[in-house]
């Protein structure tokens, strides 16, 4: 079954400690990307990644870091987490980020004490 | 860069039909997607519109036109799952998609 998934799906942490979220597809896609949800503000952009080892910054990218080692993954790294950061996060990803349906994670909710 | 206007929410009743409407502002313009996301939940994909004119899928349509920054997605027949918001997604030549802060629609029996 094709899928995007996202780990964890659920974490509270306290400020200031490193964290990862986990994103990997099974679609041999090209492109995959981070948003990020708040109310009010919609899906906003943090990072993307048109091919291994090509990142380049979204919308919002400040607080956050990404990383393209293999085509199927694309890991979200926050390196010292703040309050602000806690929002509803999906990774995606597309055959070719062109104009191709883009397909979602699951999402996961971070809280950030 | 990209500036998307769509109505915050919409309410309609099951059976009756909805039209929400985006206007973008896009550098290199490329075609506009159409999400559906119940709360929680992630957003699907609906449409997908790269010229003017429109595209039906079932009960929804959507409508594009290029020159007017304008695009709409119109949902007949509603049901009562059909309650969730609905996020216009214009792209760009370079791949980026940009999405709309979404339209809540409400449906009422």
């Amino acid at each position: 079954e094709a899928q995007v998934t996202q780990n964890p799906r659920y974490l509270i942490t306290v400020t200031g400690k490193k964290l990862t979220v986990t994103c990997s597809q099974n679609m041999n896609h090209e492109y995959m990307s981070w948003y990020r949800q708040d109310p009010g503000l919609g899906l906003r952009q943090i990072y993307y990644s048109m091919n291994v080892e090509v990142t380049d910054k979204g919308d919002v990218p400040e607080g956050y870091k990404v990383s393209r080692k293999e085509k199927r993954n694309f890991p979200l790294i926050l390196e010292s987490p703040s309050p602000n950061q806690t929002s509803l996060y999906f990774c995606a990803s597309s055959e070719t980020g062109s104009g191709n349906t883009i397909y979602f994670g699951e999402g996961s909710w971070l809280t950030v004490v | 860069g990209q500036n998307i206007d769509q109505p915050t929410e919409m309410t309609a009743t099951e059976g009756a039909i909805v039209q929400i409407n985006c206007t973008y502002q896009t550098s290199g313009f490329n075609g506009l997607f159409w999400y559906q996301q119940h709360a929680g939940e992630a957003p699907t994909f609906l449409s997908y519109n790269v010229l003017d004119g429109l595209e039906e899928k079932g009960r929804f349509s959507s409508f594009l036109s290029r020159s007017k920054g304008y695009s709409y997605l119109l949902l007949k027949e509603l049901q009562m799952k059909d309650s969730a918001s609905y996020l216009c997604a214009p792209f760009d030549s370079w791949g980026k998609f940009q999405f709309g802060a979404g339209t809540q629609v409400v449906v009422t029996p």
